[in-house]
């Protein structure tokens, strides 16, 4: 079956724009988490959602970060009033248990 | 919290076998994962060690002593496809996973 799916693939915005990012997880998946990766580096863990549970946030970095799952499938990671530090590589994965599953992830670049 | 420590780089040539040890502390420990990743790629699932001892999956193997809080990635047989980065993962409450940083493995002829 199909995997997990992000658009788009490549994102350039100003600074100070507003950006949101799309991951469609595989069918079934209750679980998803959106992570950071800035080049060289290691996975940042932002947010999970679990099922109808509130979703952890403990990972987002400021309150110009938001997601929100719809429908226990589709994920939109909103990043308001865009900073260059920022850009990076926001990654989608989804989760039946133990394994996660990651899609292609969206390059942010903010300029 | 949780923090992870690996090795930012191993070199090895093909042919040979190569292990990547991981530290961790946590607050919470369920499991360590491994996860590889090739340059401009997405990770993928490697292994998970929930118990201690060895887990063998072809060519990779991982082991975890969860007493010295400290696990490892073997891969034997290297292949210059292998060359990637591998990073080791704690899995705490609610399947919530922390990354170390990442270990960069470069096969050479």
């Amino acid at each position: 079956g199909a995997g997990v799916s992000q658009s788009p693939s490549n994102k350039v915005t100003e600074k100070g724009k507003d950006v949101e990012l799309r991951c469609d997880p595989i069918s079934g998946h209750t679980a998803l988490y959106w992570y950071r990766q800035s080049l060289g580096q290691g996975l940042e863990f932002l947010i999970y959602f679990q099922g109808n549970s509130a979703p952890d946030k403990s990972g987002l970095p400021s309150d110009r970060f938001s997601a929100e799952r719809t429908g226990g499938s589709v994920s939109t990671l909103t990043i308001q009033r865009t900073q260059q530090e920022d850009s990076a590589v926001y990654l989608c994965a989804s989760s039946p248990g133990d394994t996660q599953y990651f899609g292609p992830g969206t390059r942010l670049t903010v300029l | 919290g949780q923090s992870l420590e690996q090795p930012s780089e191993v070199t090895a040539v093909e042919g040979a076998i190569v292990q990547i040890n991981c530290t961790y502390q946590t607050s919470g420990f369920y499991g360590l994962s491994w996860y590889q990743q090739h340059d401009g790629g997405a990770p993928t699932f490697l292994s998970y060690n929930a118990l201690d001892g060895l887990e063998e999956t072809g060519r990779f193997s991982s082991f975890l002593s969860r007493s010295d809080s400290y696990g490892y990635l073997l891969l034997q047989e290297l292949q210059m496809k292998d060359s990637a980065s591998y990073f080791c993962a704690v899995k705490g409450g609610g399947n919530k996973l922390t990354f170390g940083t990442g270990t960069q493995l470069k096969v050479e002829l």
